[in-house]
């Protein structure tokens, strides 16, 4: 079955960088768009950055656009998520979640990581 | 943008109550919508997509419903498990948008 876990989460000072890292396993890694989405504390969902099967095509969403940076390696079946001068309001949990059918559709989601930016 | 409008944000319901969470969005976007499921301090769980296929392993009293702007998902029969939050999200086109959320809560 499809697993995702998240790692490189924690506490960061204002301006400083995190790297997440999600391991994929139980699907062919390598077929699918992958995606980075998180929740700030009592807050929804917002979709931060999606990539393609092959790292070909990337987005990010405004708020992190020029900041963040998504990649991934497909022998490695990891999926990475630079994060660069880090705010106060990039604190959230962020999940990992593996692409459907479509490339930009959502299918399954990994646990979660907490990243919490203060001074 | 698309936006994504959710309704209602929260709703009180008794266990084997028939439920529906409406998620309209502010253009077209054929069937490319998401249904998901959260519950408290979990990752949310994949529902259905393409506005009314379920992923594997859904039971069969979630449906959803819906093509173009309009989209509704329904529970048939509310059971003590179905109590979370549910999102909706469009994925027809970048950035992608999610709905604000219905938080299901027993009567």
């Amino acid at each position: 079955q499809v697993q995702l876990v998240e790692s490189g989460g924690g506490v960061a000072q204002p301006e400083r960088s995190l790297r997440l890292s999600c391991a994929a396993s139980g699907f062919t890694f390598s077929n699918y768009g992958m995606h980075w989405v998180r929740q700030a504390p009592g807050k929804g969902l917002e979709h931060v950055a999606v990539i393609s099967y092959d790292g070909s095509n990337k987005y990010h969403a405004d708020s992190v656009k020029g900041r963040f940076t998504i990649s991934r390696d497909n022998p490695k079946n990891t999926l990475y998520l630079q994060m660069n001068s880090l705010r106060v309001e990039d604190t959230a949990v962020y999940y990992c979640a593996k692409g459907g059918g479509q490339w930009l559709e959502i299918a399954s989601w990994g646990q979660g990581t907490l990243v919490t930016v203060s001074s | 943008d698309i936006q994504m409008t959710q309704s209602p944000s929260s709703l009180s319901a008794s266990v084997g109550d028939r439920v529906t969470i409406t998620c309209r969005t502010s253009q077209g976007i054929s069937n490319h919508l998401a249904w998901f499921q959260q519950k408290p301090g979990k990752a949310p769980k994949s529902l259905i997509y393409a506005a009314s296929s379920l992923h594997s392993g859904v039971p069969s009293k979630f449906s959803g419903s819906g093509s173009g702007t309009d989209f509704t998902l329904t529970i048939s029969s509310l059971q003590p498990e179905d109590f979370a939050t549910y999102y909706c999200q469009q994925y027809n086109s970048y950035p992608l948008t999610f709905g604000g959320g219905t938080k299901v809560e027993i009567k």
